[in-house]
């Protein structure tokens, strides 16, 4: 199966502030990377699809990049309601992973 | 619109059968897969099985022994049954409409595994 590393398990951030979050796949995942957020007591929702592309209605601060094995999530001015936990997905090969996620929190 | 809705018992006891029925509206069970995915409490996604538009099947392989996952395309009903259950299977357990990248979700329904 393939294991998805994410990093850092927390993150600290101010708001405004642009920050990125990692995931790293143990082998190549092509572009077949997906990026959710989840809010406590909530399903989680799509942000990114295809490790770049975006989705209606996802707020324009939040943007994708990588392929293979390393991927990034960046939030451009982080805002307070984006203090969450991030997942990433992979849909390259079965069983599609996820990543043990990344929790913003307020520092 | 595009609804997904769990339902099940809340407690099952170890060792038992859990079985779980995901409902949708708004969308073909032939022309859509749904998945199953669970979140232990406080803990990460787990993605456990599909069942494709062709009513065919994936599993994930830490589980594939003791998960079943069918549908009954004339009720919009995807099923879910897993076996021999432990105090470690205790999650809220979501159906999703497709396989990843997944824009709709259930709101979940909370299974806790205990005596």
């Amino acid at each position: 199966d393939v294991v998805l590393t994410q990093s850092p398990a927390t993150l600290s951030v101010t708001p405004g502030e642009r920050i990125s979050l990692s995931c790293r796949a143990s082998e190549s995942v092509d572009t077949y990377l997906h990026w959710y957020q989840q809010k406590p007591n909530e399903s989680p929702r799509l942000l990114i699809k295809y490790a770049s592309q975006s989705i209606s209605g996802i707020p324009s601060r939040f943007s994708g990049s990588g392929s293979g094995t390393d991927f990034t999530l960046s939030i451009n001015g982080v805002e307070l309601e984006d203090l969450s936990i991030y997942y990433c997905q992979q849909g390259n090969s079965l069983p599609y992973t996820f990543g043990a996620g990344t929790k913003l929190e307020l520092k | 619109q595009v609804q997904l809705k769990e339902s099940g018992p809340g407690l099952v006891q170890p060792s038992q059968t859990l079985s779980l029925t995901c409902t949708v509206s708004g969308l073909s069970l032939t022309s859509n897969s749904v998945s199953w995915i669970r979140q232990p409490p406080g803990k990460g996604l787990e993605w456990m099985g599909v069942i494709w538009s062709n009513g065919g099947t994936d599993y994930n392989s830490a589980i594939k022994s003791r998960l079943s996952i069918s549908r009954d395309t004339s009720k919009s009903q995807v099923f879910l049954k897993m076996n021999s259950l432990q105090t470690e299977d205790t999650a809220m357990y979501f159906c999703a409409r497709g396989s990843m990248g997944i824009r709709g979700w259930g709101q979940g329904v909370m299974v806790t595994v205990s005596s």
